[in-house]
């Protein structure tokens, strides 16, 4: 199992460009996180998916900010346009059904935004 | 609301033990999580604890559960530098969506 693939590991853009990063979760695996981790704020949880359907995304920052689950094997976190202050790391986790597992993460996209 | 506390960090000398604490407010909860994140790493889920249990043992790590105080503790035996790290408390409170992540412990482990 090759675990929670994301893609970038790096990302460098100019403000104002439109920013997506890719994850591939676990096979099997049907809740599917999205967080961001500064060191003000720490983890913050973004947006979260059951069955490739979005259940929670109130930490969605603003409207630049959309996500999307096509199927049980991809998701998208988009940053339309990206702003300086979205600098920072973003995770995308996953987990089976049923708590005592906890999340399986990614090793995250390092967003720089000049 | 929810929230999860954790001293920001921690050093020790080789060998020596280690004790992360952490506090949590929701009496509800229902599992408790300690992982660990290496530089440049995404978080590695080390263990966890149901909230009916007070202690799990897995190797060099102990963690302790007081629900009266709401305080998770995660101690490290025979602290080796490559357990340097954040790491971090996690409280689940039944609904599936949502672990709280505390801010995360630095360990520096010195030789």
């Amino acid at each position: 199992d090759a675990g929670v693939i994301q893609s970038p590991r790096h990302e460098v853009t100019e403000m104002g460009q439109e920013v997506t990063l890719r994850c591939k979760p676990i096979s099997g695996h049907d809740y599917l996180f999205w967080y961001r981790q500064t060191m003000m704020r720490g983890l913050e949880l973004l947006i979260y998916f059951n069955n490739n359907v979005p259940i929670d995304d109130s930490g969605m920052p603003e409207d630049r900010f959309s996500a999307k689950m096509p199927n049980a094997s991809f998701s998208t976190l988009k940053i339309q346009p990206s702003e300086p202050r979205d600098s920072a790391v973003y995770f995308c986790a996953s987990s089976p059904p049923g708590q005592n597992y906890g999340y399986t993460f990614g090793s995250g996209t390092r967003l720089t935004v000049v | 609301g929810e929230d999860v506390e954790q001293s920001l960090f921690l050093s020790v000398r080789e060998g020596d033990s280690s004790v992360i604490n952490c506090t949590y407010t929701d009496s509800s909860s229902t599992y408790l999580y300690w992982y660990k994140q290496e530089p440049g790493a995404g978080l590695q889920l080390l263990t966890y604890i149901f909230s009916n249990m007070d202690m799990k043992q897995d190797q060099r790590l102990t963690v302790l559960l007081n629900k009266k105080d709401k305080h998770l503790s995660l101690r490290i035996a025979d602290t080796q530098t490559g357990d340097s790290a954040i790491y971090f408390c996690a409280e689940s409170t039944g609904s599936q969506g949502n672990l709280i992540f505390g801010k995360g412990t630095k360990l520096s482990v010195k030789p």
